[in-house]
């Protein structure tokens, strides 16, 4: 079974459409990030959890939201989506601990599409 | 400001023949620096990773530098495949950060 999770694989909505996509891990990581990765732009950091009580925005948080229901479990929401949040969504994972160097396995992806 | 720079051009070599990637950055000091290989539509996997410490790394036939004078990262893949035709990303991780900062990637096109 994979480590790191990810549903749905894909999605298509409409603008407006709340939207969650759900990460899950089972490789015993405290960190959990969300990105999105676009062609031409790279990867770039929605949010990201360092524990169940810890949660950042990234770089491009603004239309997001996010939940981190469990050490395993960290859901990345579009309250009301719109056409250019169609992307493709990765979830991953690191390991804690200072100075970590936070190498990051990540999940297959959610590739979404707001029409 | 602080940048990440990798060849945006494609690297087309012929199978058997050894490619060599770069990652430039400039106004970091990187605590480690992580190669990352991702395949179309499919998540990165991680590589390999050399901190700042060290000059060299090896894997199998994948060989990273680090030169933190230069501020330049080389990715070796000797005795290319076509299967090693990927995107392949840097990332880094500067000691006093929270999150790594990621490189654009280029693209590795390995010809039979």
């Amino acid at each position: 079974d994979a480590d790191v999770t990810q549903t749905p694989r894909n999605r298509i909505t409409k603008t407006g459409k709340r939207i969650m996509l759900e990460c899950s891990q089972t490789k015993g990581h405290d960190r959990m990030y969300w990105y999105r990765q676009d062609p031409g732009l790279g990867l770039r950091l929605i949010y990201y959890s360092f524990d169940v009580k810890d949660i950042n925005k990234g770089e491009i948080s603004d239309g997001y939201s996010v939940s981190r229901q469990a050490q395993a479990k960290f859901s990345l929401s579009l309250e009301s989506a719109i056409p250019n949040q169609t992307a493709l969504y990765f979830c991953a994972t690191s390991e804690a601990g200072g100075g970590s160097p936070d190498t990051q396995y990540f999940g297959p992806g959610t590739r979404l599409t707001v029409l | 400001s602080q940048k990440i720079e990798q060849n945006s051009e494609a690297l087309n070599i012929q199978e058997g023949k050894t490619a060599t990637l770069t990652c430039n950055y400039t106004n970091y000091s990187p605590a480690y620096l992580q190669w990352y290989r991702q395949d179309p539509g499919r998540g990165p996997v991680f590589l390999l990773l050399i901190r700042e410490n060290e000059k060299e790394k090896r894997k199998e036939r994948l060989k990273v530098t680090f030169d933190t004078t230069l501020k330049q990262s080389l990715f070796h893949i000797t005795a290319s495949q076509p299967a090693d035709s990927a995107t392949y990303l840097c990332a880094l991780k500067a000691g006093n950060n929270r999150k790594l900062i990621w490189g654009l990637g280029t693209s590795l096109a390995v010809n039979p």
